[in-house]
């Protein structure tokens, strides 16, 4: 049973038109992560929410910002995406942030034309 | 700053017993994970060391020495299906924090 879901795995956008991603989580975590992950390269943090508290990586850009309307749900805005921004992009749940391990969806790989 | 090093690639045969390295530079620590990603899935997690020694799981071992920022992942009776990405990540503080992951090794299996 999926405990992660994102919605779609495959996205395709125009450069510069906005596109949101989604997940859910059907664990009731406190926290949830979104990741960018290019070819061959580390996931890396954007930024993570701890239950409604909001935490941005200091390097995130701008053009990404995240809502989370309530525990289930985590949306990411792309709000002008550029080509430099193709990538898988991960949500993560995970308990607690302290001990415990982190539960990554799919994954929406994003193609921008 | 935080710096996680692994090797790129790594090759085994089916059956024999294969270790990853991970080596780590980071400002704190609370512990080391390991995650395996088969191509174009999610990372699914293996594997958590936060004390000195060897975490053994089934096939799959761990093992860390926080003395020299050093861990590996000891795959044993190595299958087809174990060809598939092993990320490396770092907890860096105790409480509120968040983890940092290395490239990955990307492991291939022959028969």
């Amino acid at each position: 049973d999926a405990m992660v879901i994102q919605n779609p795995r495959y996205q395709v956008t125009q450069f510069g038109k906005p596109v949101t991603l989604s997940c859910s989580q059907t664990l009731n975590h406190n926290v949830m992560y979104w990741y960018q992950q290019k070819s061959s390269q580390a996931p890396k943090l954007l930024f993570h929410y701890y239950d409604k508290d909001f935490n941005n990586e200091a390097d995130t850009p701008d053009n990404f910002q995240s809502r989370r309307p309530n525990t289930s749900f985590c949306f990411l805005d792309i709000r002008s995406p550029g080509l430099g921004d193709a990538a898988m992009y991960l949500c993560a749940t995970s308990r607690e942030t302290a001990a415990y391990e982190q539960y990554f969806g799919p994954g929406t790989r994003l193609t921008v034309t | 700053g935080q710096n996680i090093d692994q090797p790129t690639e790594m090759t085994a045969t089916e059956g024999a017993i294969v270790q990853i390295n991970c080596t780590y530079q980071t400002s704190g620590f609370n512990g080391l994970f390991w995650y395996q990603q088969h191509a174009g899935e999610a990372p699914t997690f293996l594997s958590y060391n936060v004390l000195d020694g060897l975490e053994e799981k089934g096939r799959f071992s761990s093992f860390l020495s926080r003395s020299k920022g050093y861990s590996y992942l000891l795959l044993k009776e190595l299958q087809m299906k174990d060809s598939a990405s092993y990320l490396c990540a770092v907890r860096d503080e105790a409480g509120y924090s968040t983890l940092t992951f290395g490239k990955g090794t990307m492991l291939l299996v022959s028969p």
